[in-house]
């Protein structure tokens, strides 16, 4: 199965509410990004997390990495409907000089 | 399903040559993306199609790039001349529509130019 796999696929929430949307993997990595993609535009680096690190933060943004799960989480808080827009994870292997990317989860928030 | 495919997986070549990727979407899919990753740092958006017109190419460095997609089926990204810089891994997406916006990435060409 797809490396790089978000949940859920969709997720609505009202605003001011948190959203939390997780991310596996399969193999080892070196670092985890996560990306955000509006309606018809290219993709915008969030964040990202080295492989030996736990948390990060960035604004609004909290993403944790847990390896020995092989997973990842991103949550905003305090959501508003600017936010509403689809979210990806991608996976970097330096042994392997690969990167994959999850389907993403769409977001909506509802003013 | 079959997924989005790109062609080839790996590509070497000298500064000055040209390459072509090839970008195969999900049938069906009439958004289809281009991105870059030049070594060790985020991903680039380069371009988008519908269908078979240029929707936004706003990320495209420079003129030496040239990207198509006729029929609005498979596109392709010419670089020409290659340059040093162009290292990276190019990525591509499709998704369906701007309403379902879930894009499907495909494995990605990784490009070395010596």
């Amino acid at each position: 199965s797809q490396q790089g796999e978000e949940d859920p696929q969709a997720l609505s929430i009202q605003e001011g509410e948190n959203a939390t949307m997780n991310c596996s993997y399969k193999t080892s990595i070196n670092n985890l990004q996560w990306y955000r993609q509006n309606s018809g535009r290219g993709l915008v680096h969030l964040i990202l997390i080295r492989s030996n690190e736990r948390e990060k933060h960035s604004g609004r943004l909290r993403v944790t990495l847990d390896t020995s799960k092989k997973s990842s989480s991103l949550l905003i808080t305090a959501s508003r409907a600017a936010d509403t827009a689809s979210y990806f994870c991608a996976t970097d292997d330096y042994n392997n000089n690969d990167m994959r990317f999850g389907a993403g989860t769409r977001l909506t928030v509802k003013p | 399903e079959a997924g989005v495919t790109q062609f080839p997986s790996h590509s070497v070549i000298e500064k000055g040559q040209t390459v072509t990727l090839r970008c195969d979407p999900i049938s069906g899919h009439d958004n289809l993306y281009w991105y870059r990753r030049v070594m060790g740092k985020e991903i680039k958006f380069l371009l988008h199609f519908v269908k078979e017109s240029k929707q936004d190419e706003s990320g495209m460095p420079n003129n030496r790039f040239l990207a198509e997609r006729t029929g609005g089926t498979y596109s392709t990204l010419k670089v020409q001349p290659a340059e040093l810089e162009d290292s990276g891994v190019y990525f591509c997406a499709s998704s369906r529509t701007l309403v379902q916006e879930t894009q499907y990435f495909g494995p990605g060409t990784r490009l070395l130019v010596l």
